[in-house]
């Protein structure tokens, strides 16, 4: 079964702090990866997306890391705020019925 | 933003009743979705469709039955509701399907909870 873990469940930061966030896949072929930020009540918003050729994608002060040969990707979240407080959701496509398999996301909280 | 409307935003409603939620798009865009997202699992697909009147399962469509008579409308409805169904549902949008790596979005979510 295709799955995508993400890690850590939880994580809590100091403002002005980096951080990283995991996903491991086990989805193949796949033919790209997202990444989500999801802030409480609210939908999900679209952070990066990468092929599988890709292996670095940026979006402000969010860099998305991806290696196809271990099937993992990784956020780095740089110089982190009070507004990056929410949920990260790592989602995977797979090319043959052009599934999204959805991680449960990492919680971030990042306190004063 | 992605316009998106999905209404009601929440309801409370009680078993075996039917429910219907609606997906209201300005973007013109083909695809239209509904996930659920309930804790301990990431979104799972319900019912998508690809055009009017163009509609497919998901992986969780038991229970459920959507309808598109319009570009911008997609209906998910609950035939008779059950306390499994309490969740948020997500509408979602985007111009091609997934393979293509063009952004998916994604409406404010409904609360439903089934009592």
């Amino acid at each position: 079964k295709n799955q995508v873990e993400q890690s850590p469940q939880s994580l809590i930061i100091l403002e002005g702090k980096n951080c990283t966030l995991q996903c491991n896949y086990t989805v193949s072929p796949f033919s790209n990866l997202r990444w989500y930020k999801q802030d409480t009540g609210r939908g999900p918003v679209s952070l990066t997306i990468m092929t599988f050729s890709e292996n670095t994608k940026s979006n402000g002060r969010y860099t998305a890391t991806l290696d196809a040969d271990t099937k993992q990707s990784s956020l780095h979240i740089t110089a982190s705020q009070l507004s990056d407080s929410a949920s990260y959701i790592c989602v995977v496509t797979a090319p043959l019925n052009e599934k999204l398999t959805f991680g449960t996301g990492t919680r971030l909280t990042i306190i004063p | 933003d992605a316009g998106i409307t999905q209404s009601p935003r929440h309801k409370v409603t009680e078993t075996g009743t039917p429910v219907t939620l609606r997906c209201h798009q300005t973007e013109n865009h083909r695809y239209m979705y509904w996930y659920r997202q309930d804790p301990g699992h990431g979104l799972r697909l319900i019912h998508y469709s690809y055009g009017v009147k163009d509609t497919d399962k998901g992986e969780v469509s038991d229970g459920y039955s959507v309808s598109r008579s319009k570009t911008e409308d997609f209906l998910l409805t609950l035939e008779s509701a059950t306390s499994s169904q309490t969740s948020v549902y997500f509408c979602a949008i985007s111009g091609v399907r997934g393979l293509a790596g063009n952004t998916i979005y994604f409406g404010e979510g409904s609360w439903l909870t089934v009592v």
